[in-house]
């Protein structure tokens, strides 16, 4: 079993939609919770980050950590263009160094 | 947030030639740096941890002697790729975290390396 799991995708909705993009993952210890957007040939820019459960909101983004169900979710809300790009949650754990990431869901965002 | 950055963007190399990756945290200075390969429509895989002043960590299935990570600042680590074959292709990203940032415990990435080994 991963340590975190990721459905690719792709995901195609239309411009302004609410987009849900969701992640489970499997070792408890997990206490950081961040979600990176990636576009085409570029590296990772961090979205969100958030510790232990709870939600999070940045403008149009929300991020959500339920710890009882291990499962993190990112909210897009009125979905622009501009937000097609691969969506990557991760976690880690309070001691160590190492990051888990999903594999990434793919969005595209339909004008 | 904090930048890095990353030196050469692309390459393309023959088989057997070596190949170096730079990459510097522009703002802040980073005790840690990480190194990943990514495959297309694969997600992030951990090569490596960059400890400025000591030794690298290498993760499980990474050959140390061929992928050979220095760091010697506290801004710079670099990736050497040595003999590089086809197989070695790949997208390579360095990321660093920032120890003063209110939030260190995230990692800030580089724009990414693209390696093409003919």
């Amino acid at each position: 079993q991963k340590e975190v799991e990721q459905d690719p995708g792709p995901l195609s909705v239309p411009e302004g939609a609410i987009v849900s993009l969701n992640c489970t993952y499997s070792n408890s210890a997990f206490q950081y919770f961040m979600w990176y957007r990636q576009y085409s040939r570029k590296g990772p820019e961090l979205l969100m980050y958030t510790y232990s459960s709870g939600n999070k909101e940045d403008g149009r983004f929300t991020a959500q950590v339920d710890k009882s169900s291990k499962y993190i979710s990112l909210f897009i809300r009125d979905s622009q263009p501009s937000d097609s790009a691969t969506y990557l949650c991760a976690t880690k754990t309070n001691t160590g160094n190492q990051f888990y990431f999903g594999t990434g869901t793919s969005l595209t965002v339909i004008p | 947030g904090a930048v890095v950055s990353q030196h050469p963007s692309w390459v393309i190399c023959k088989s057997g030639t070596s190949v170096k990756i730079e990459c510097r945290s522009l703002d802040f200075q980073a005790t840690t740096m990480f190194w990943y390969r990514q495959f297309p429509k694969q997600s992030l895989m951990l090569m490596a941890t960059s400890n400025e002043g000591s030794k690298a960590t290498y993760e499980q299935g990474v050959e140390k002697d061929k992928f050979l990570i220095n760091h010697a600042s506290l801004t710079l680590s670099t990736l050497t790729v040595t003999s590089a074959h086809p197989e070695d292709s790949s997208f390579y990203i360095c990321s660093a975290r920032d120890p003063i940032a209110g939030n260190t415990e995230t990692q800030y990435f580089g724009p990414g390396t693209r390696l093409l080994v003919l």
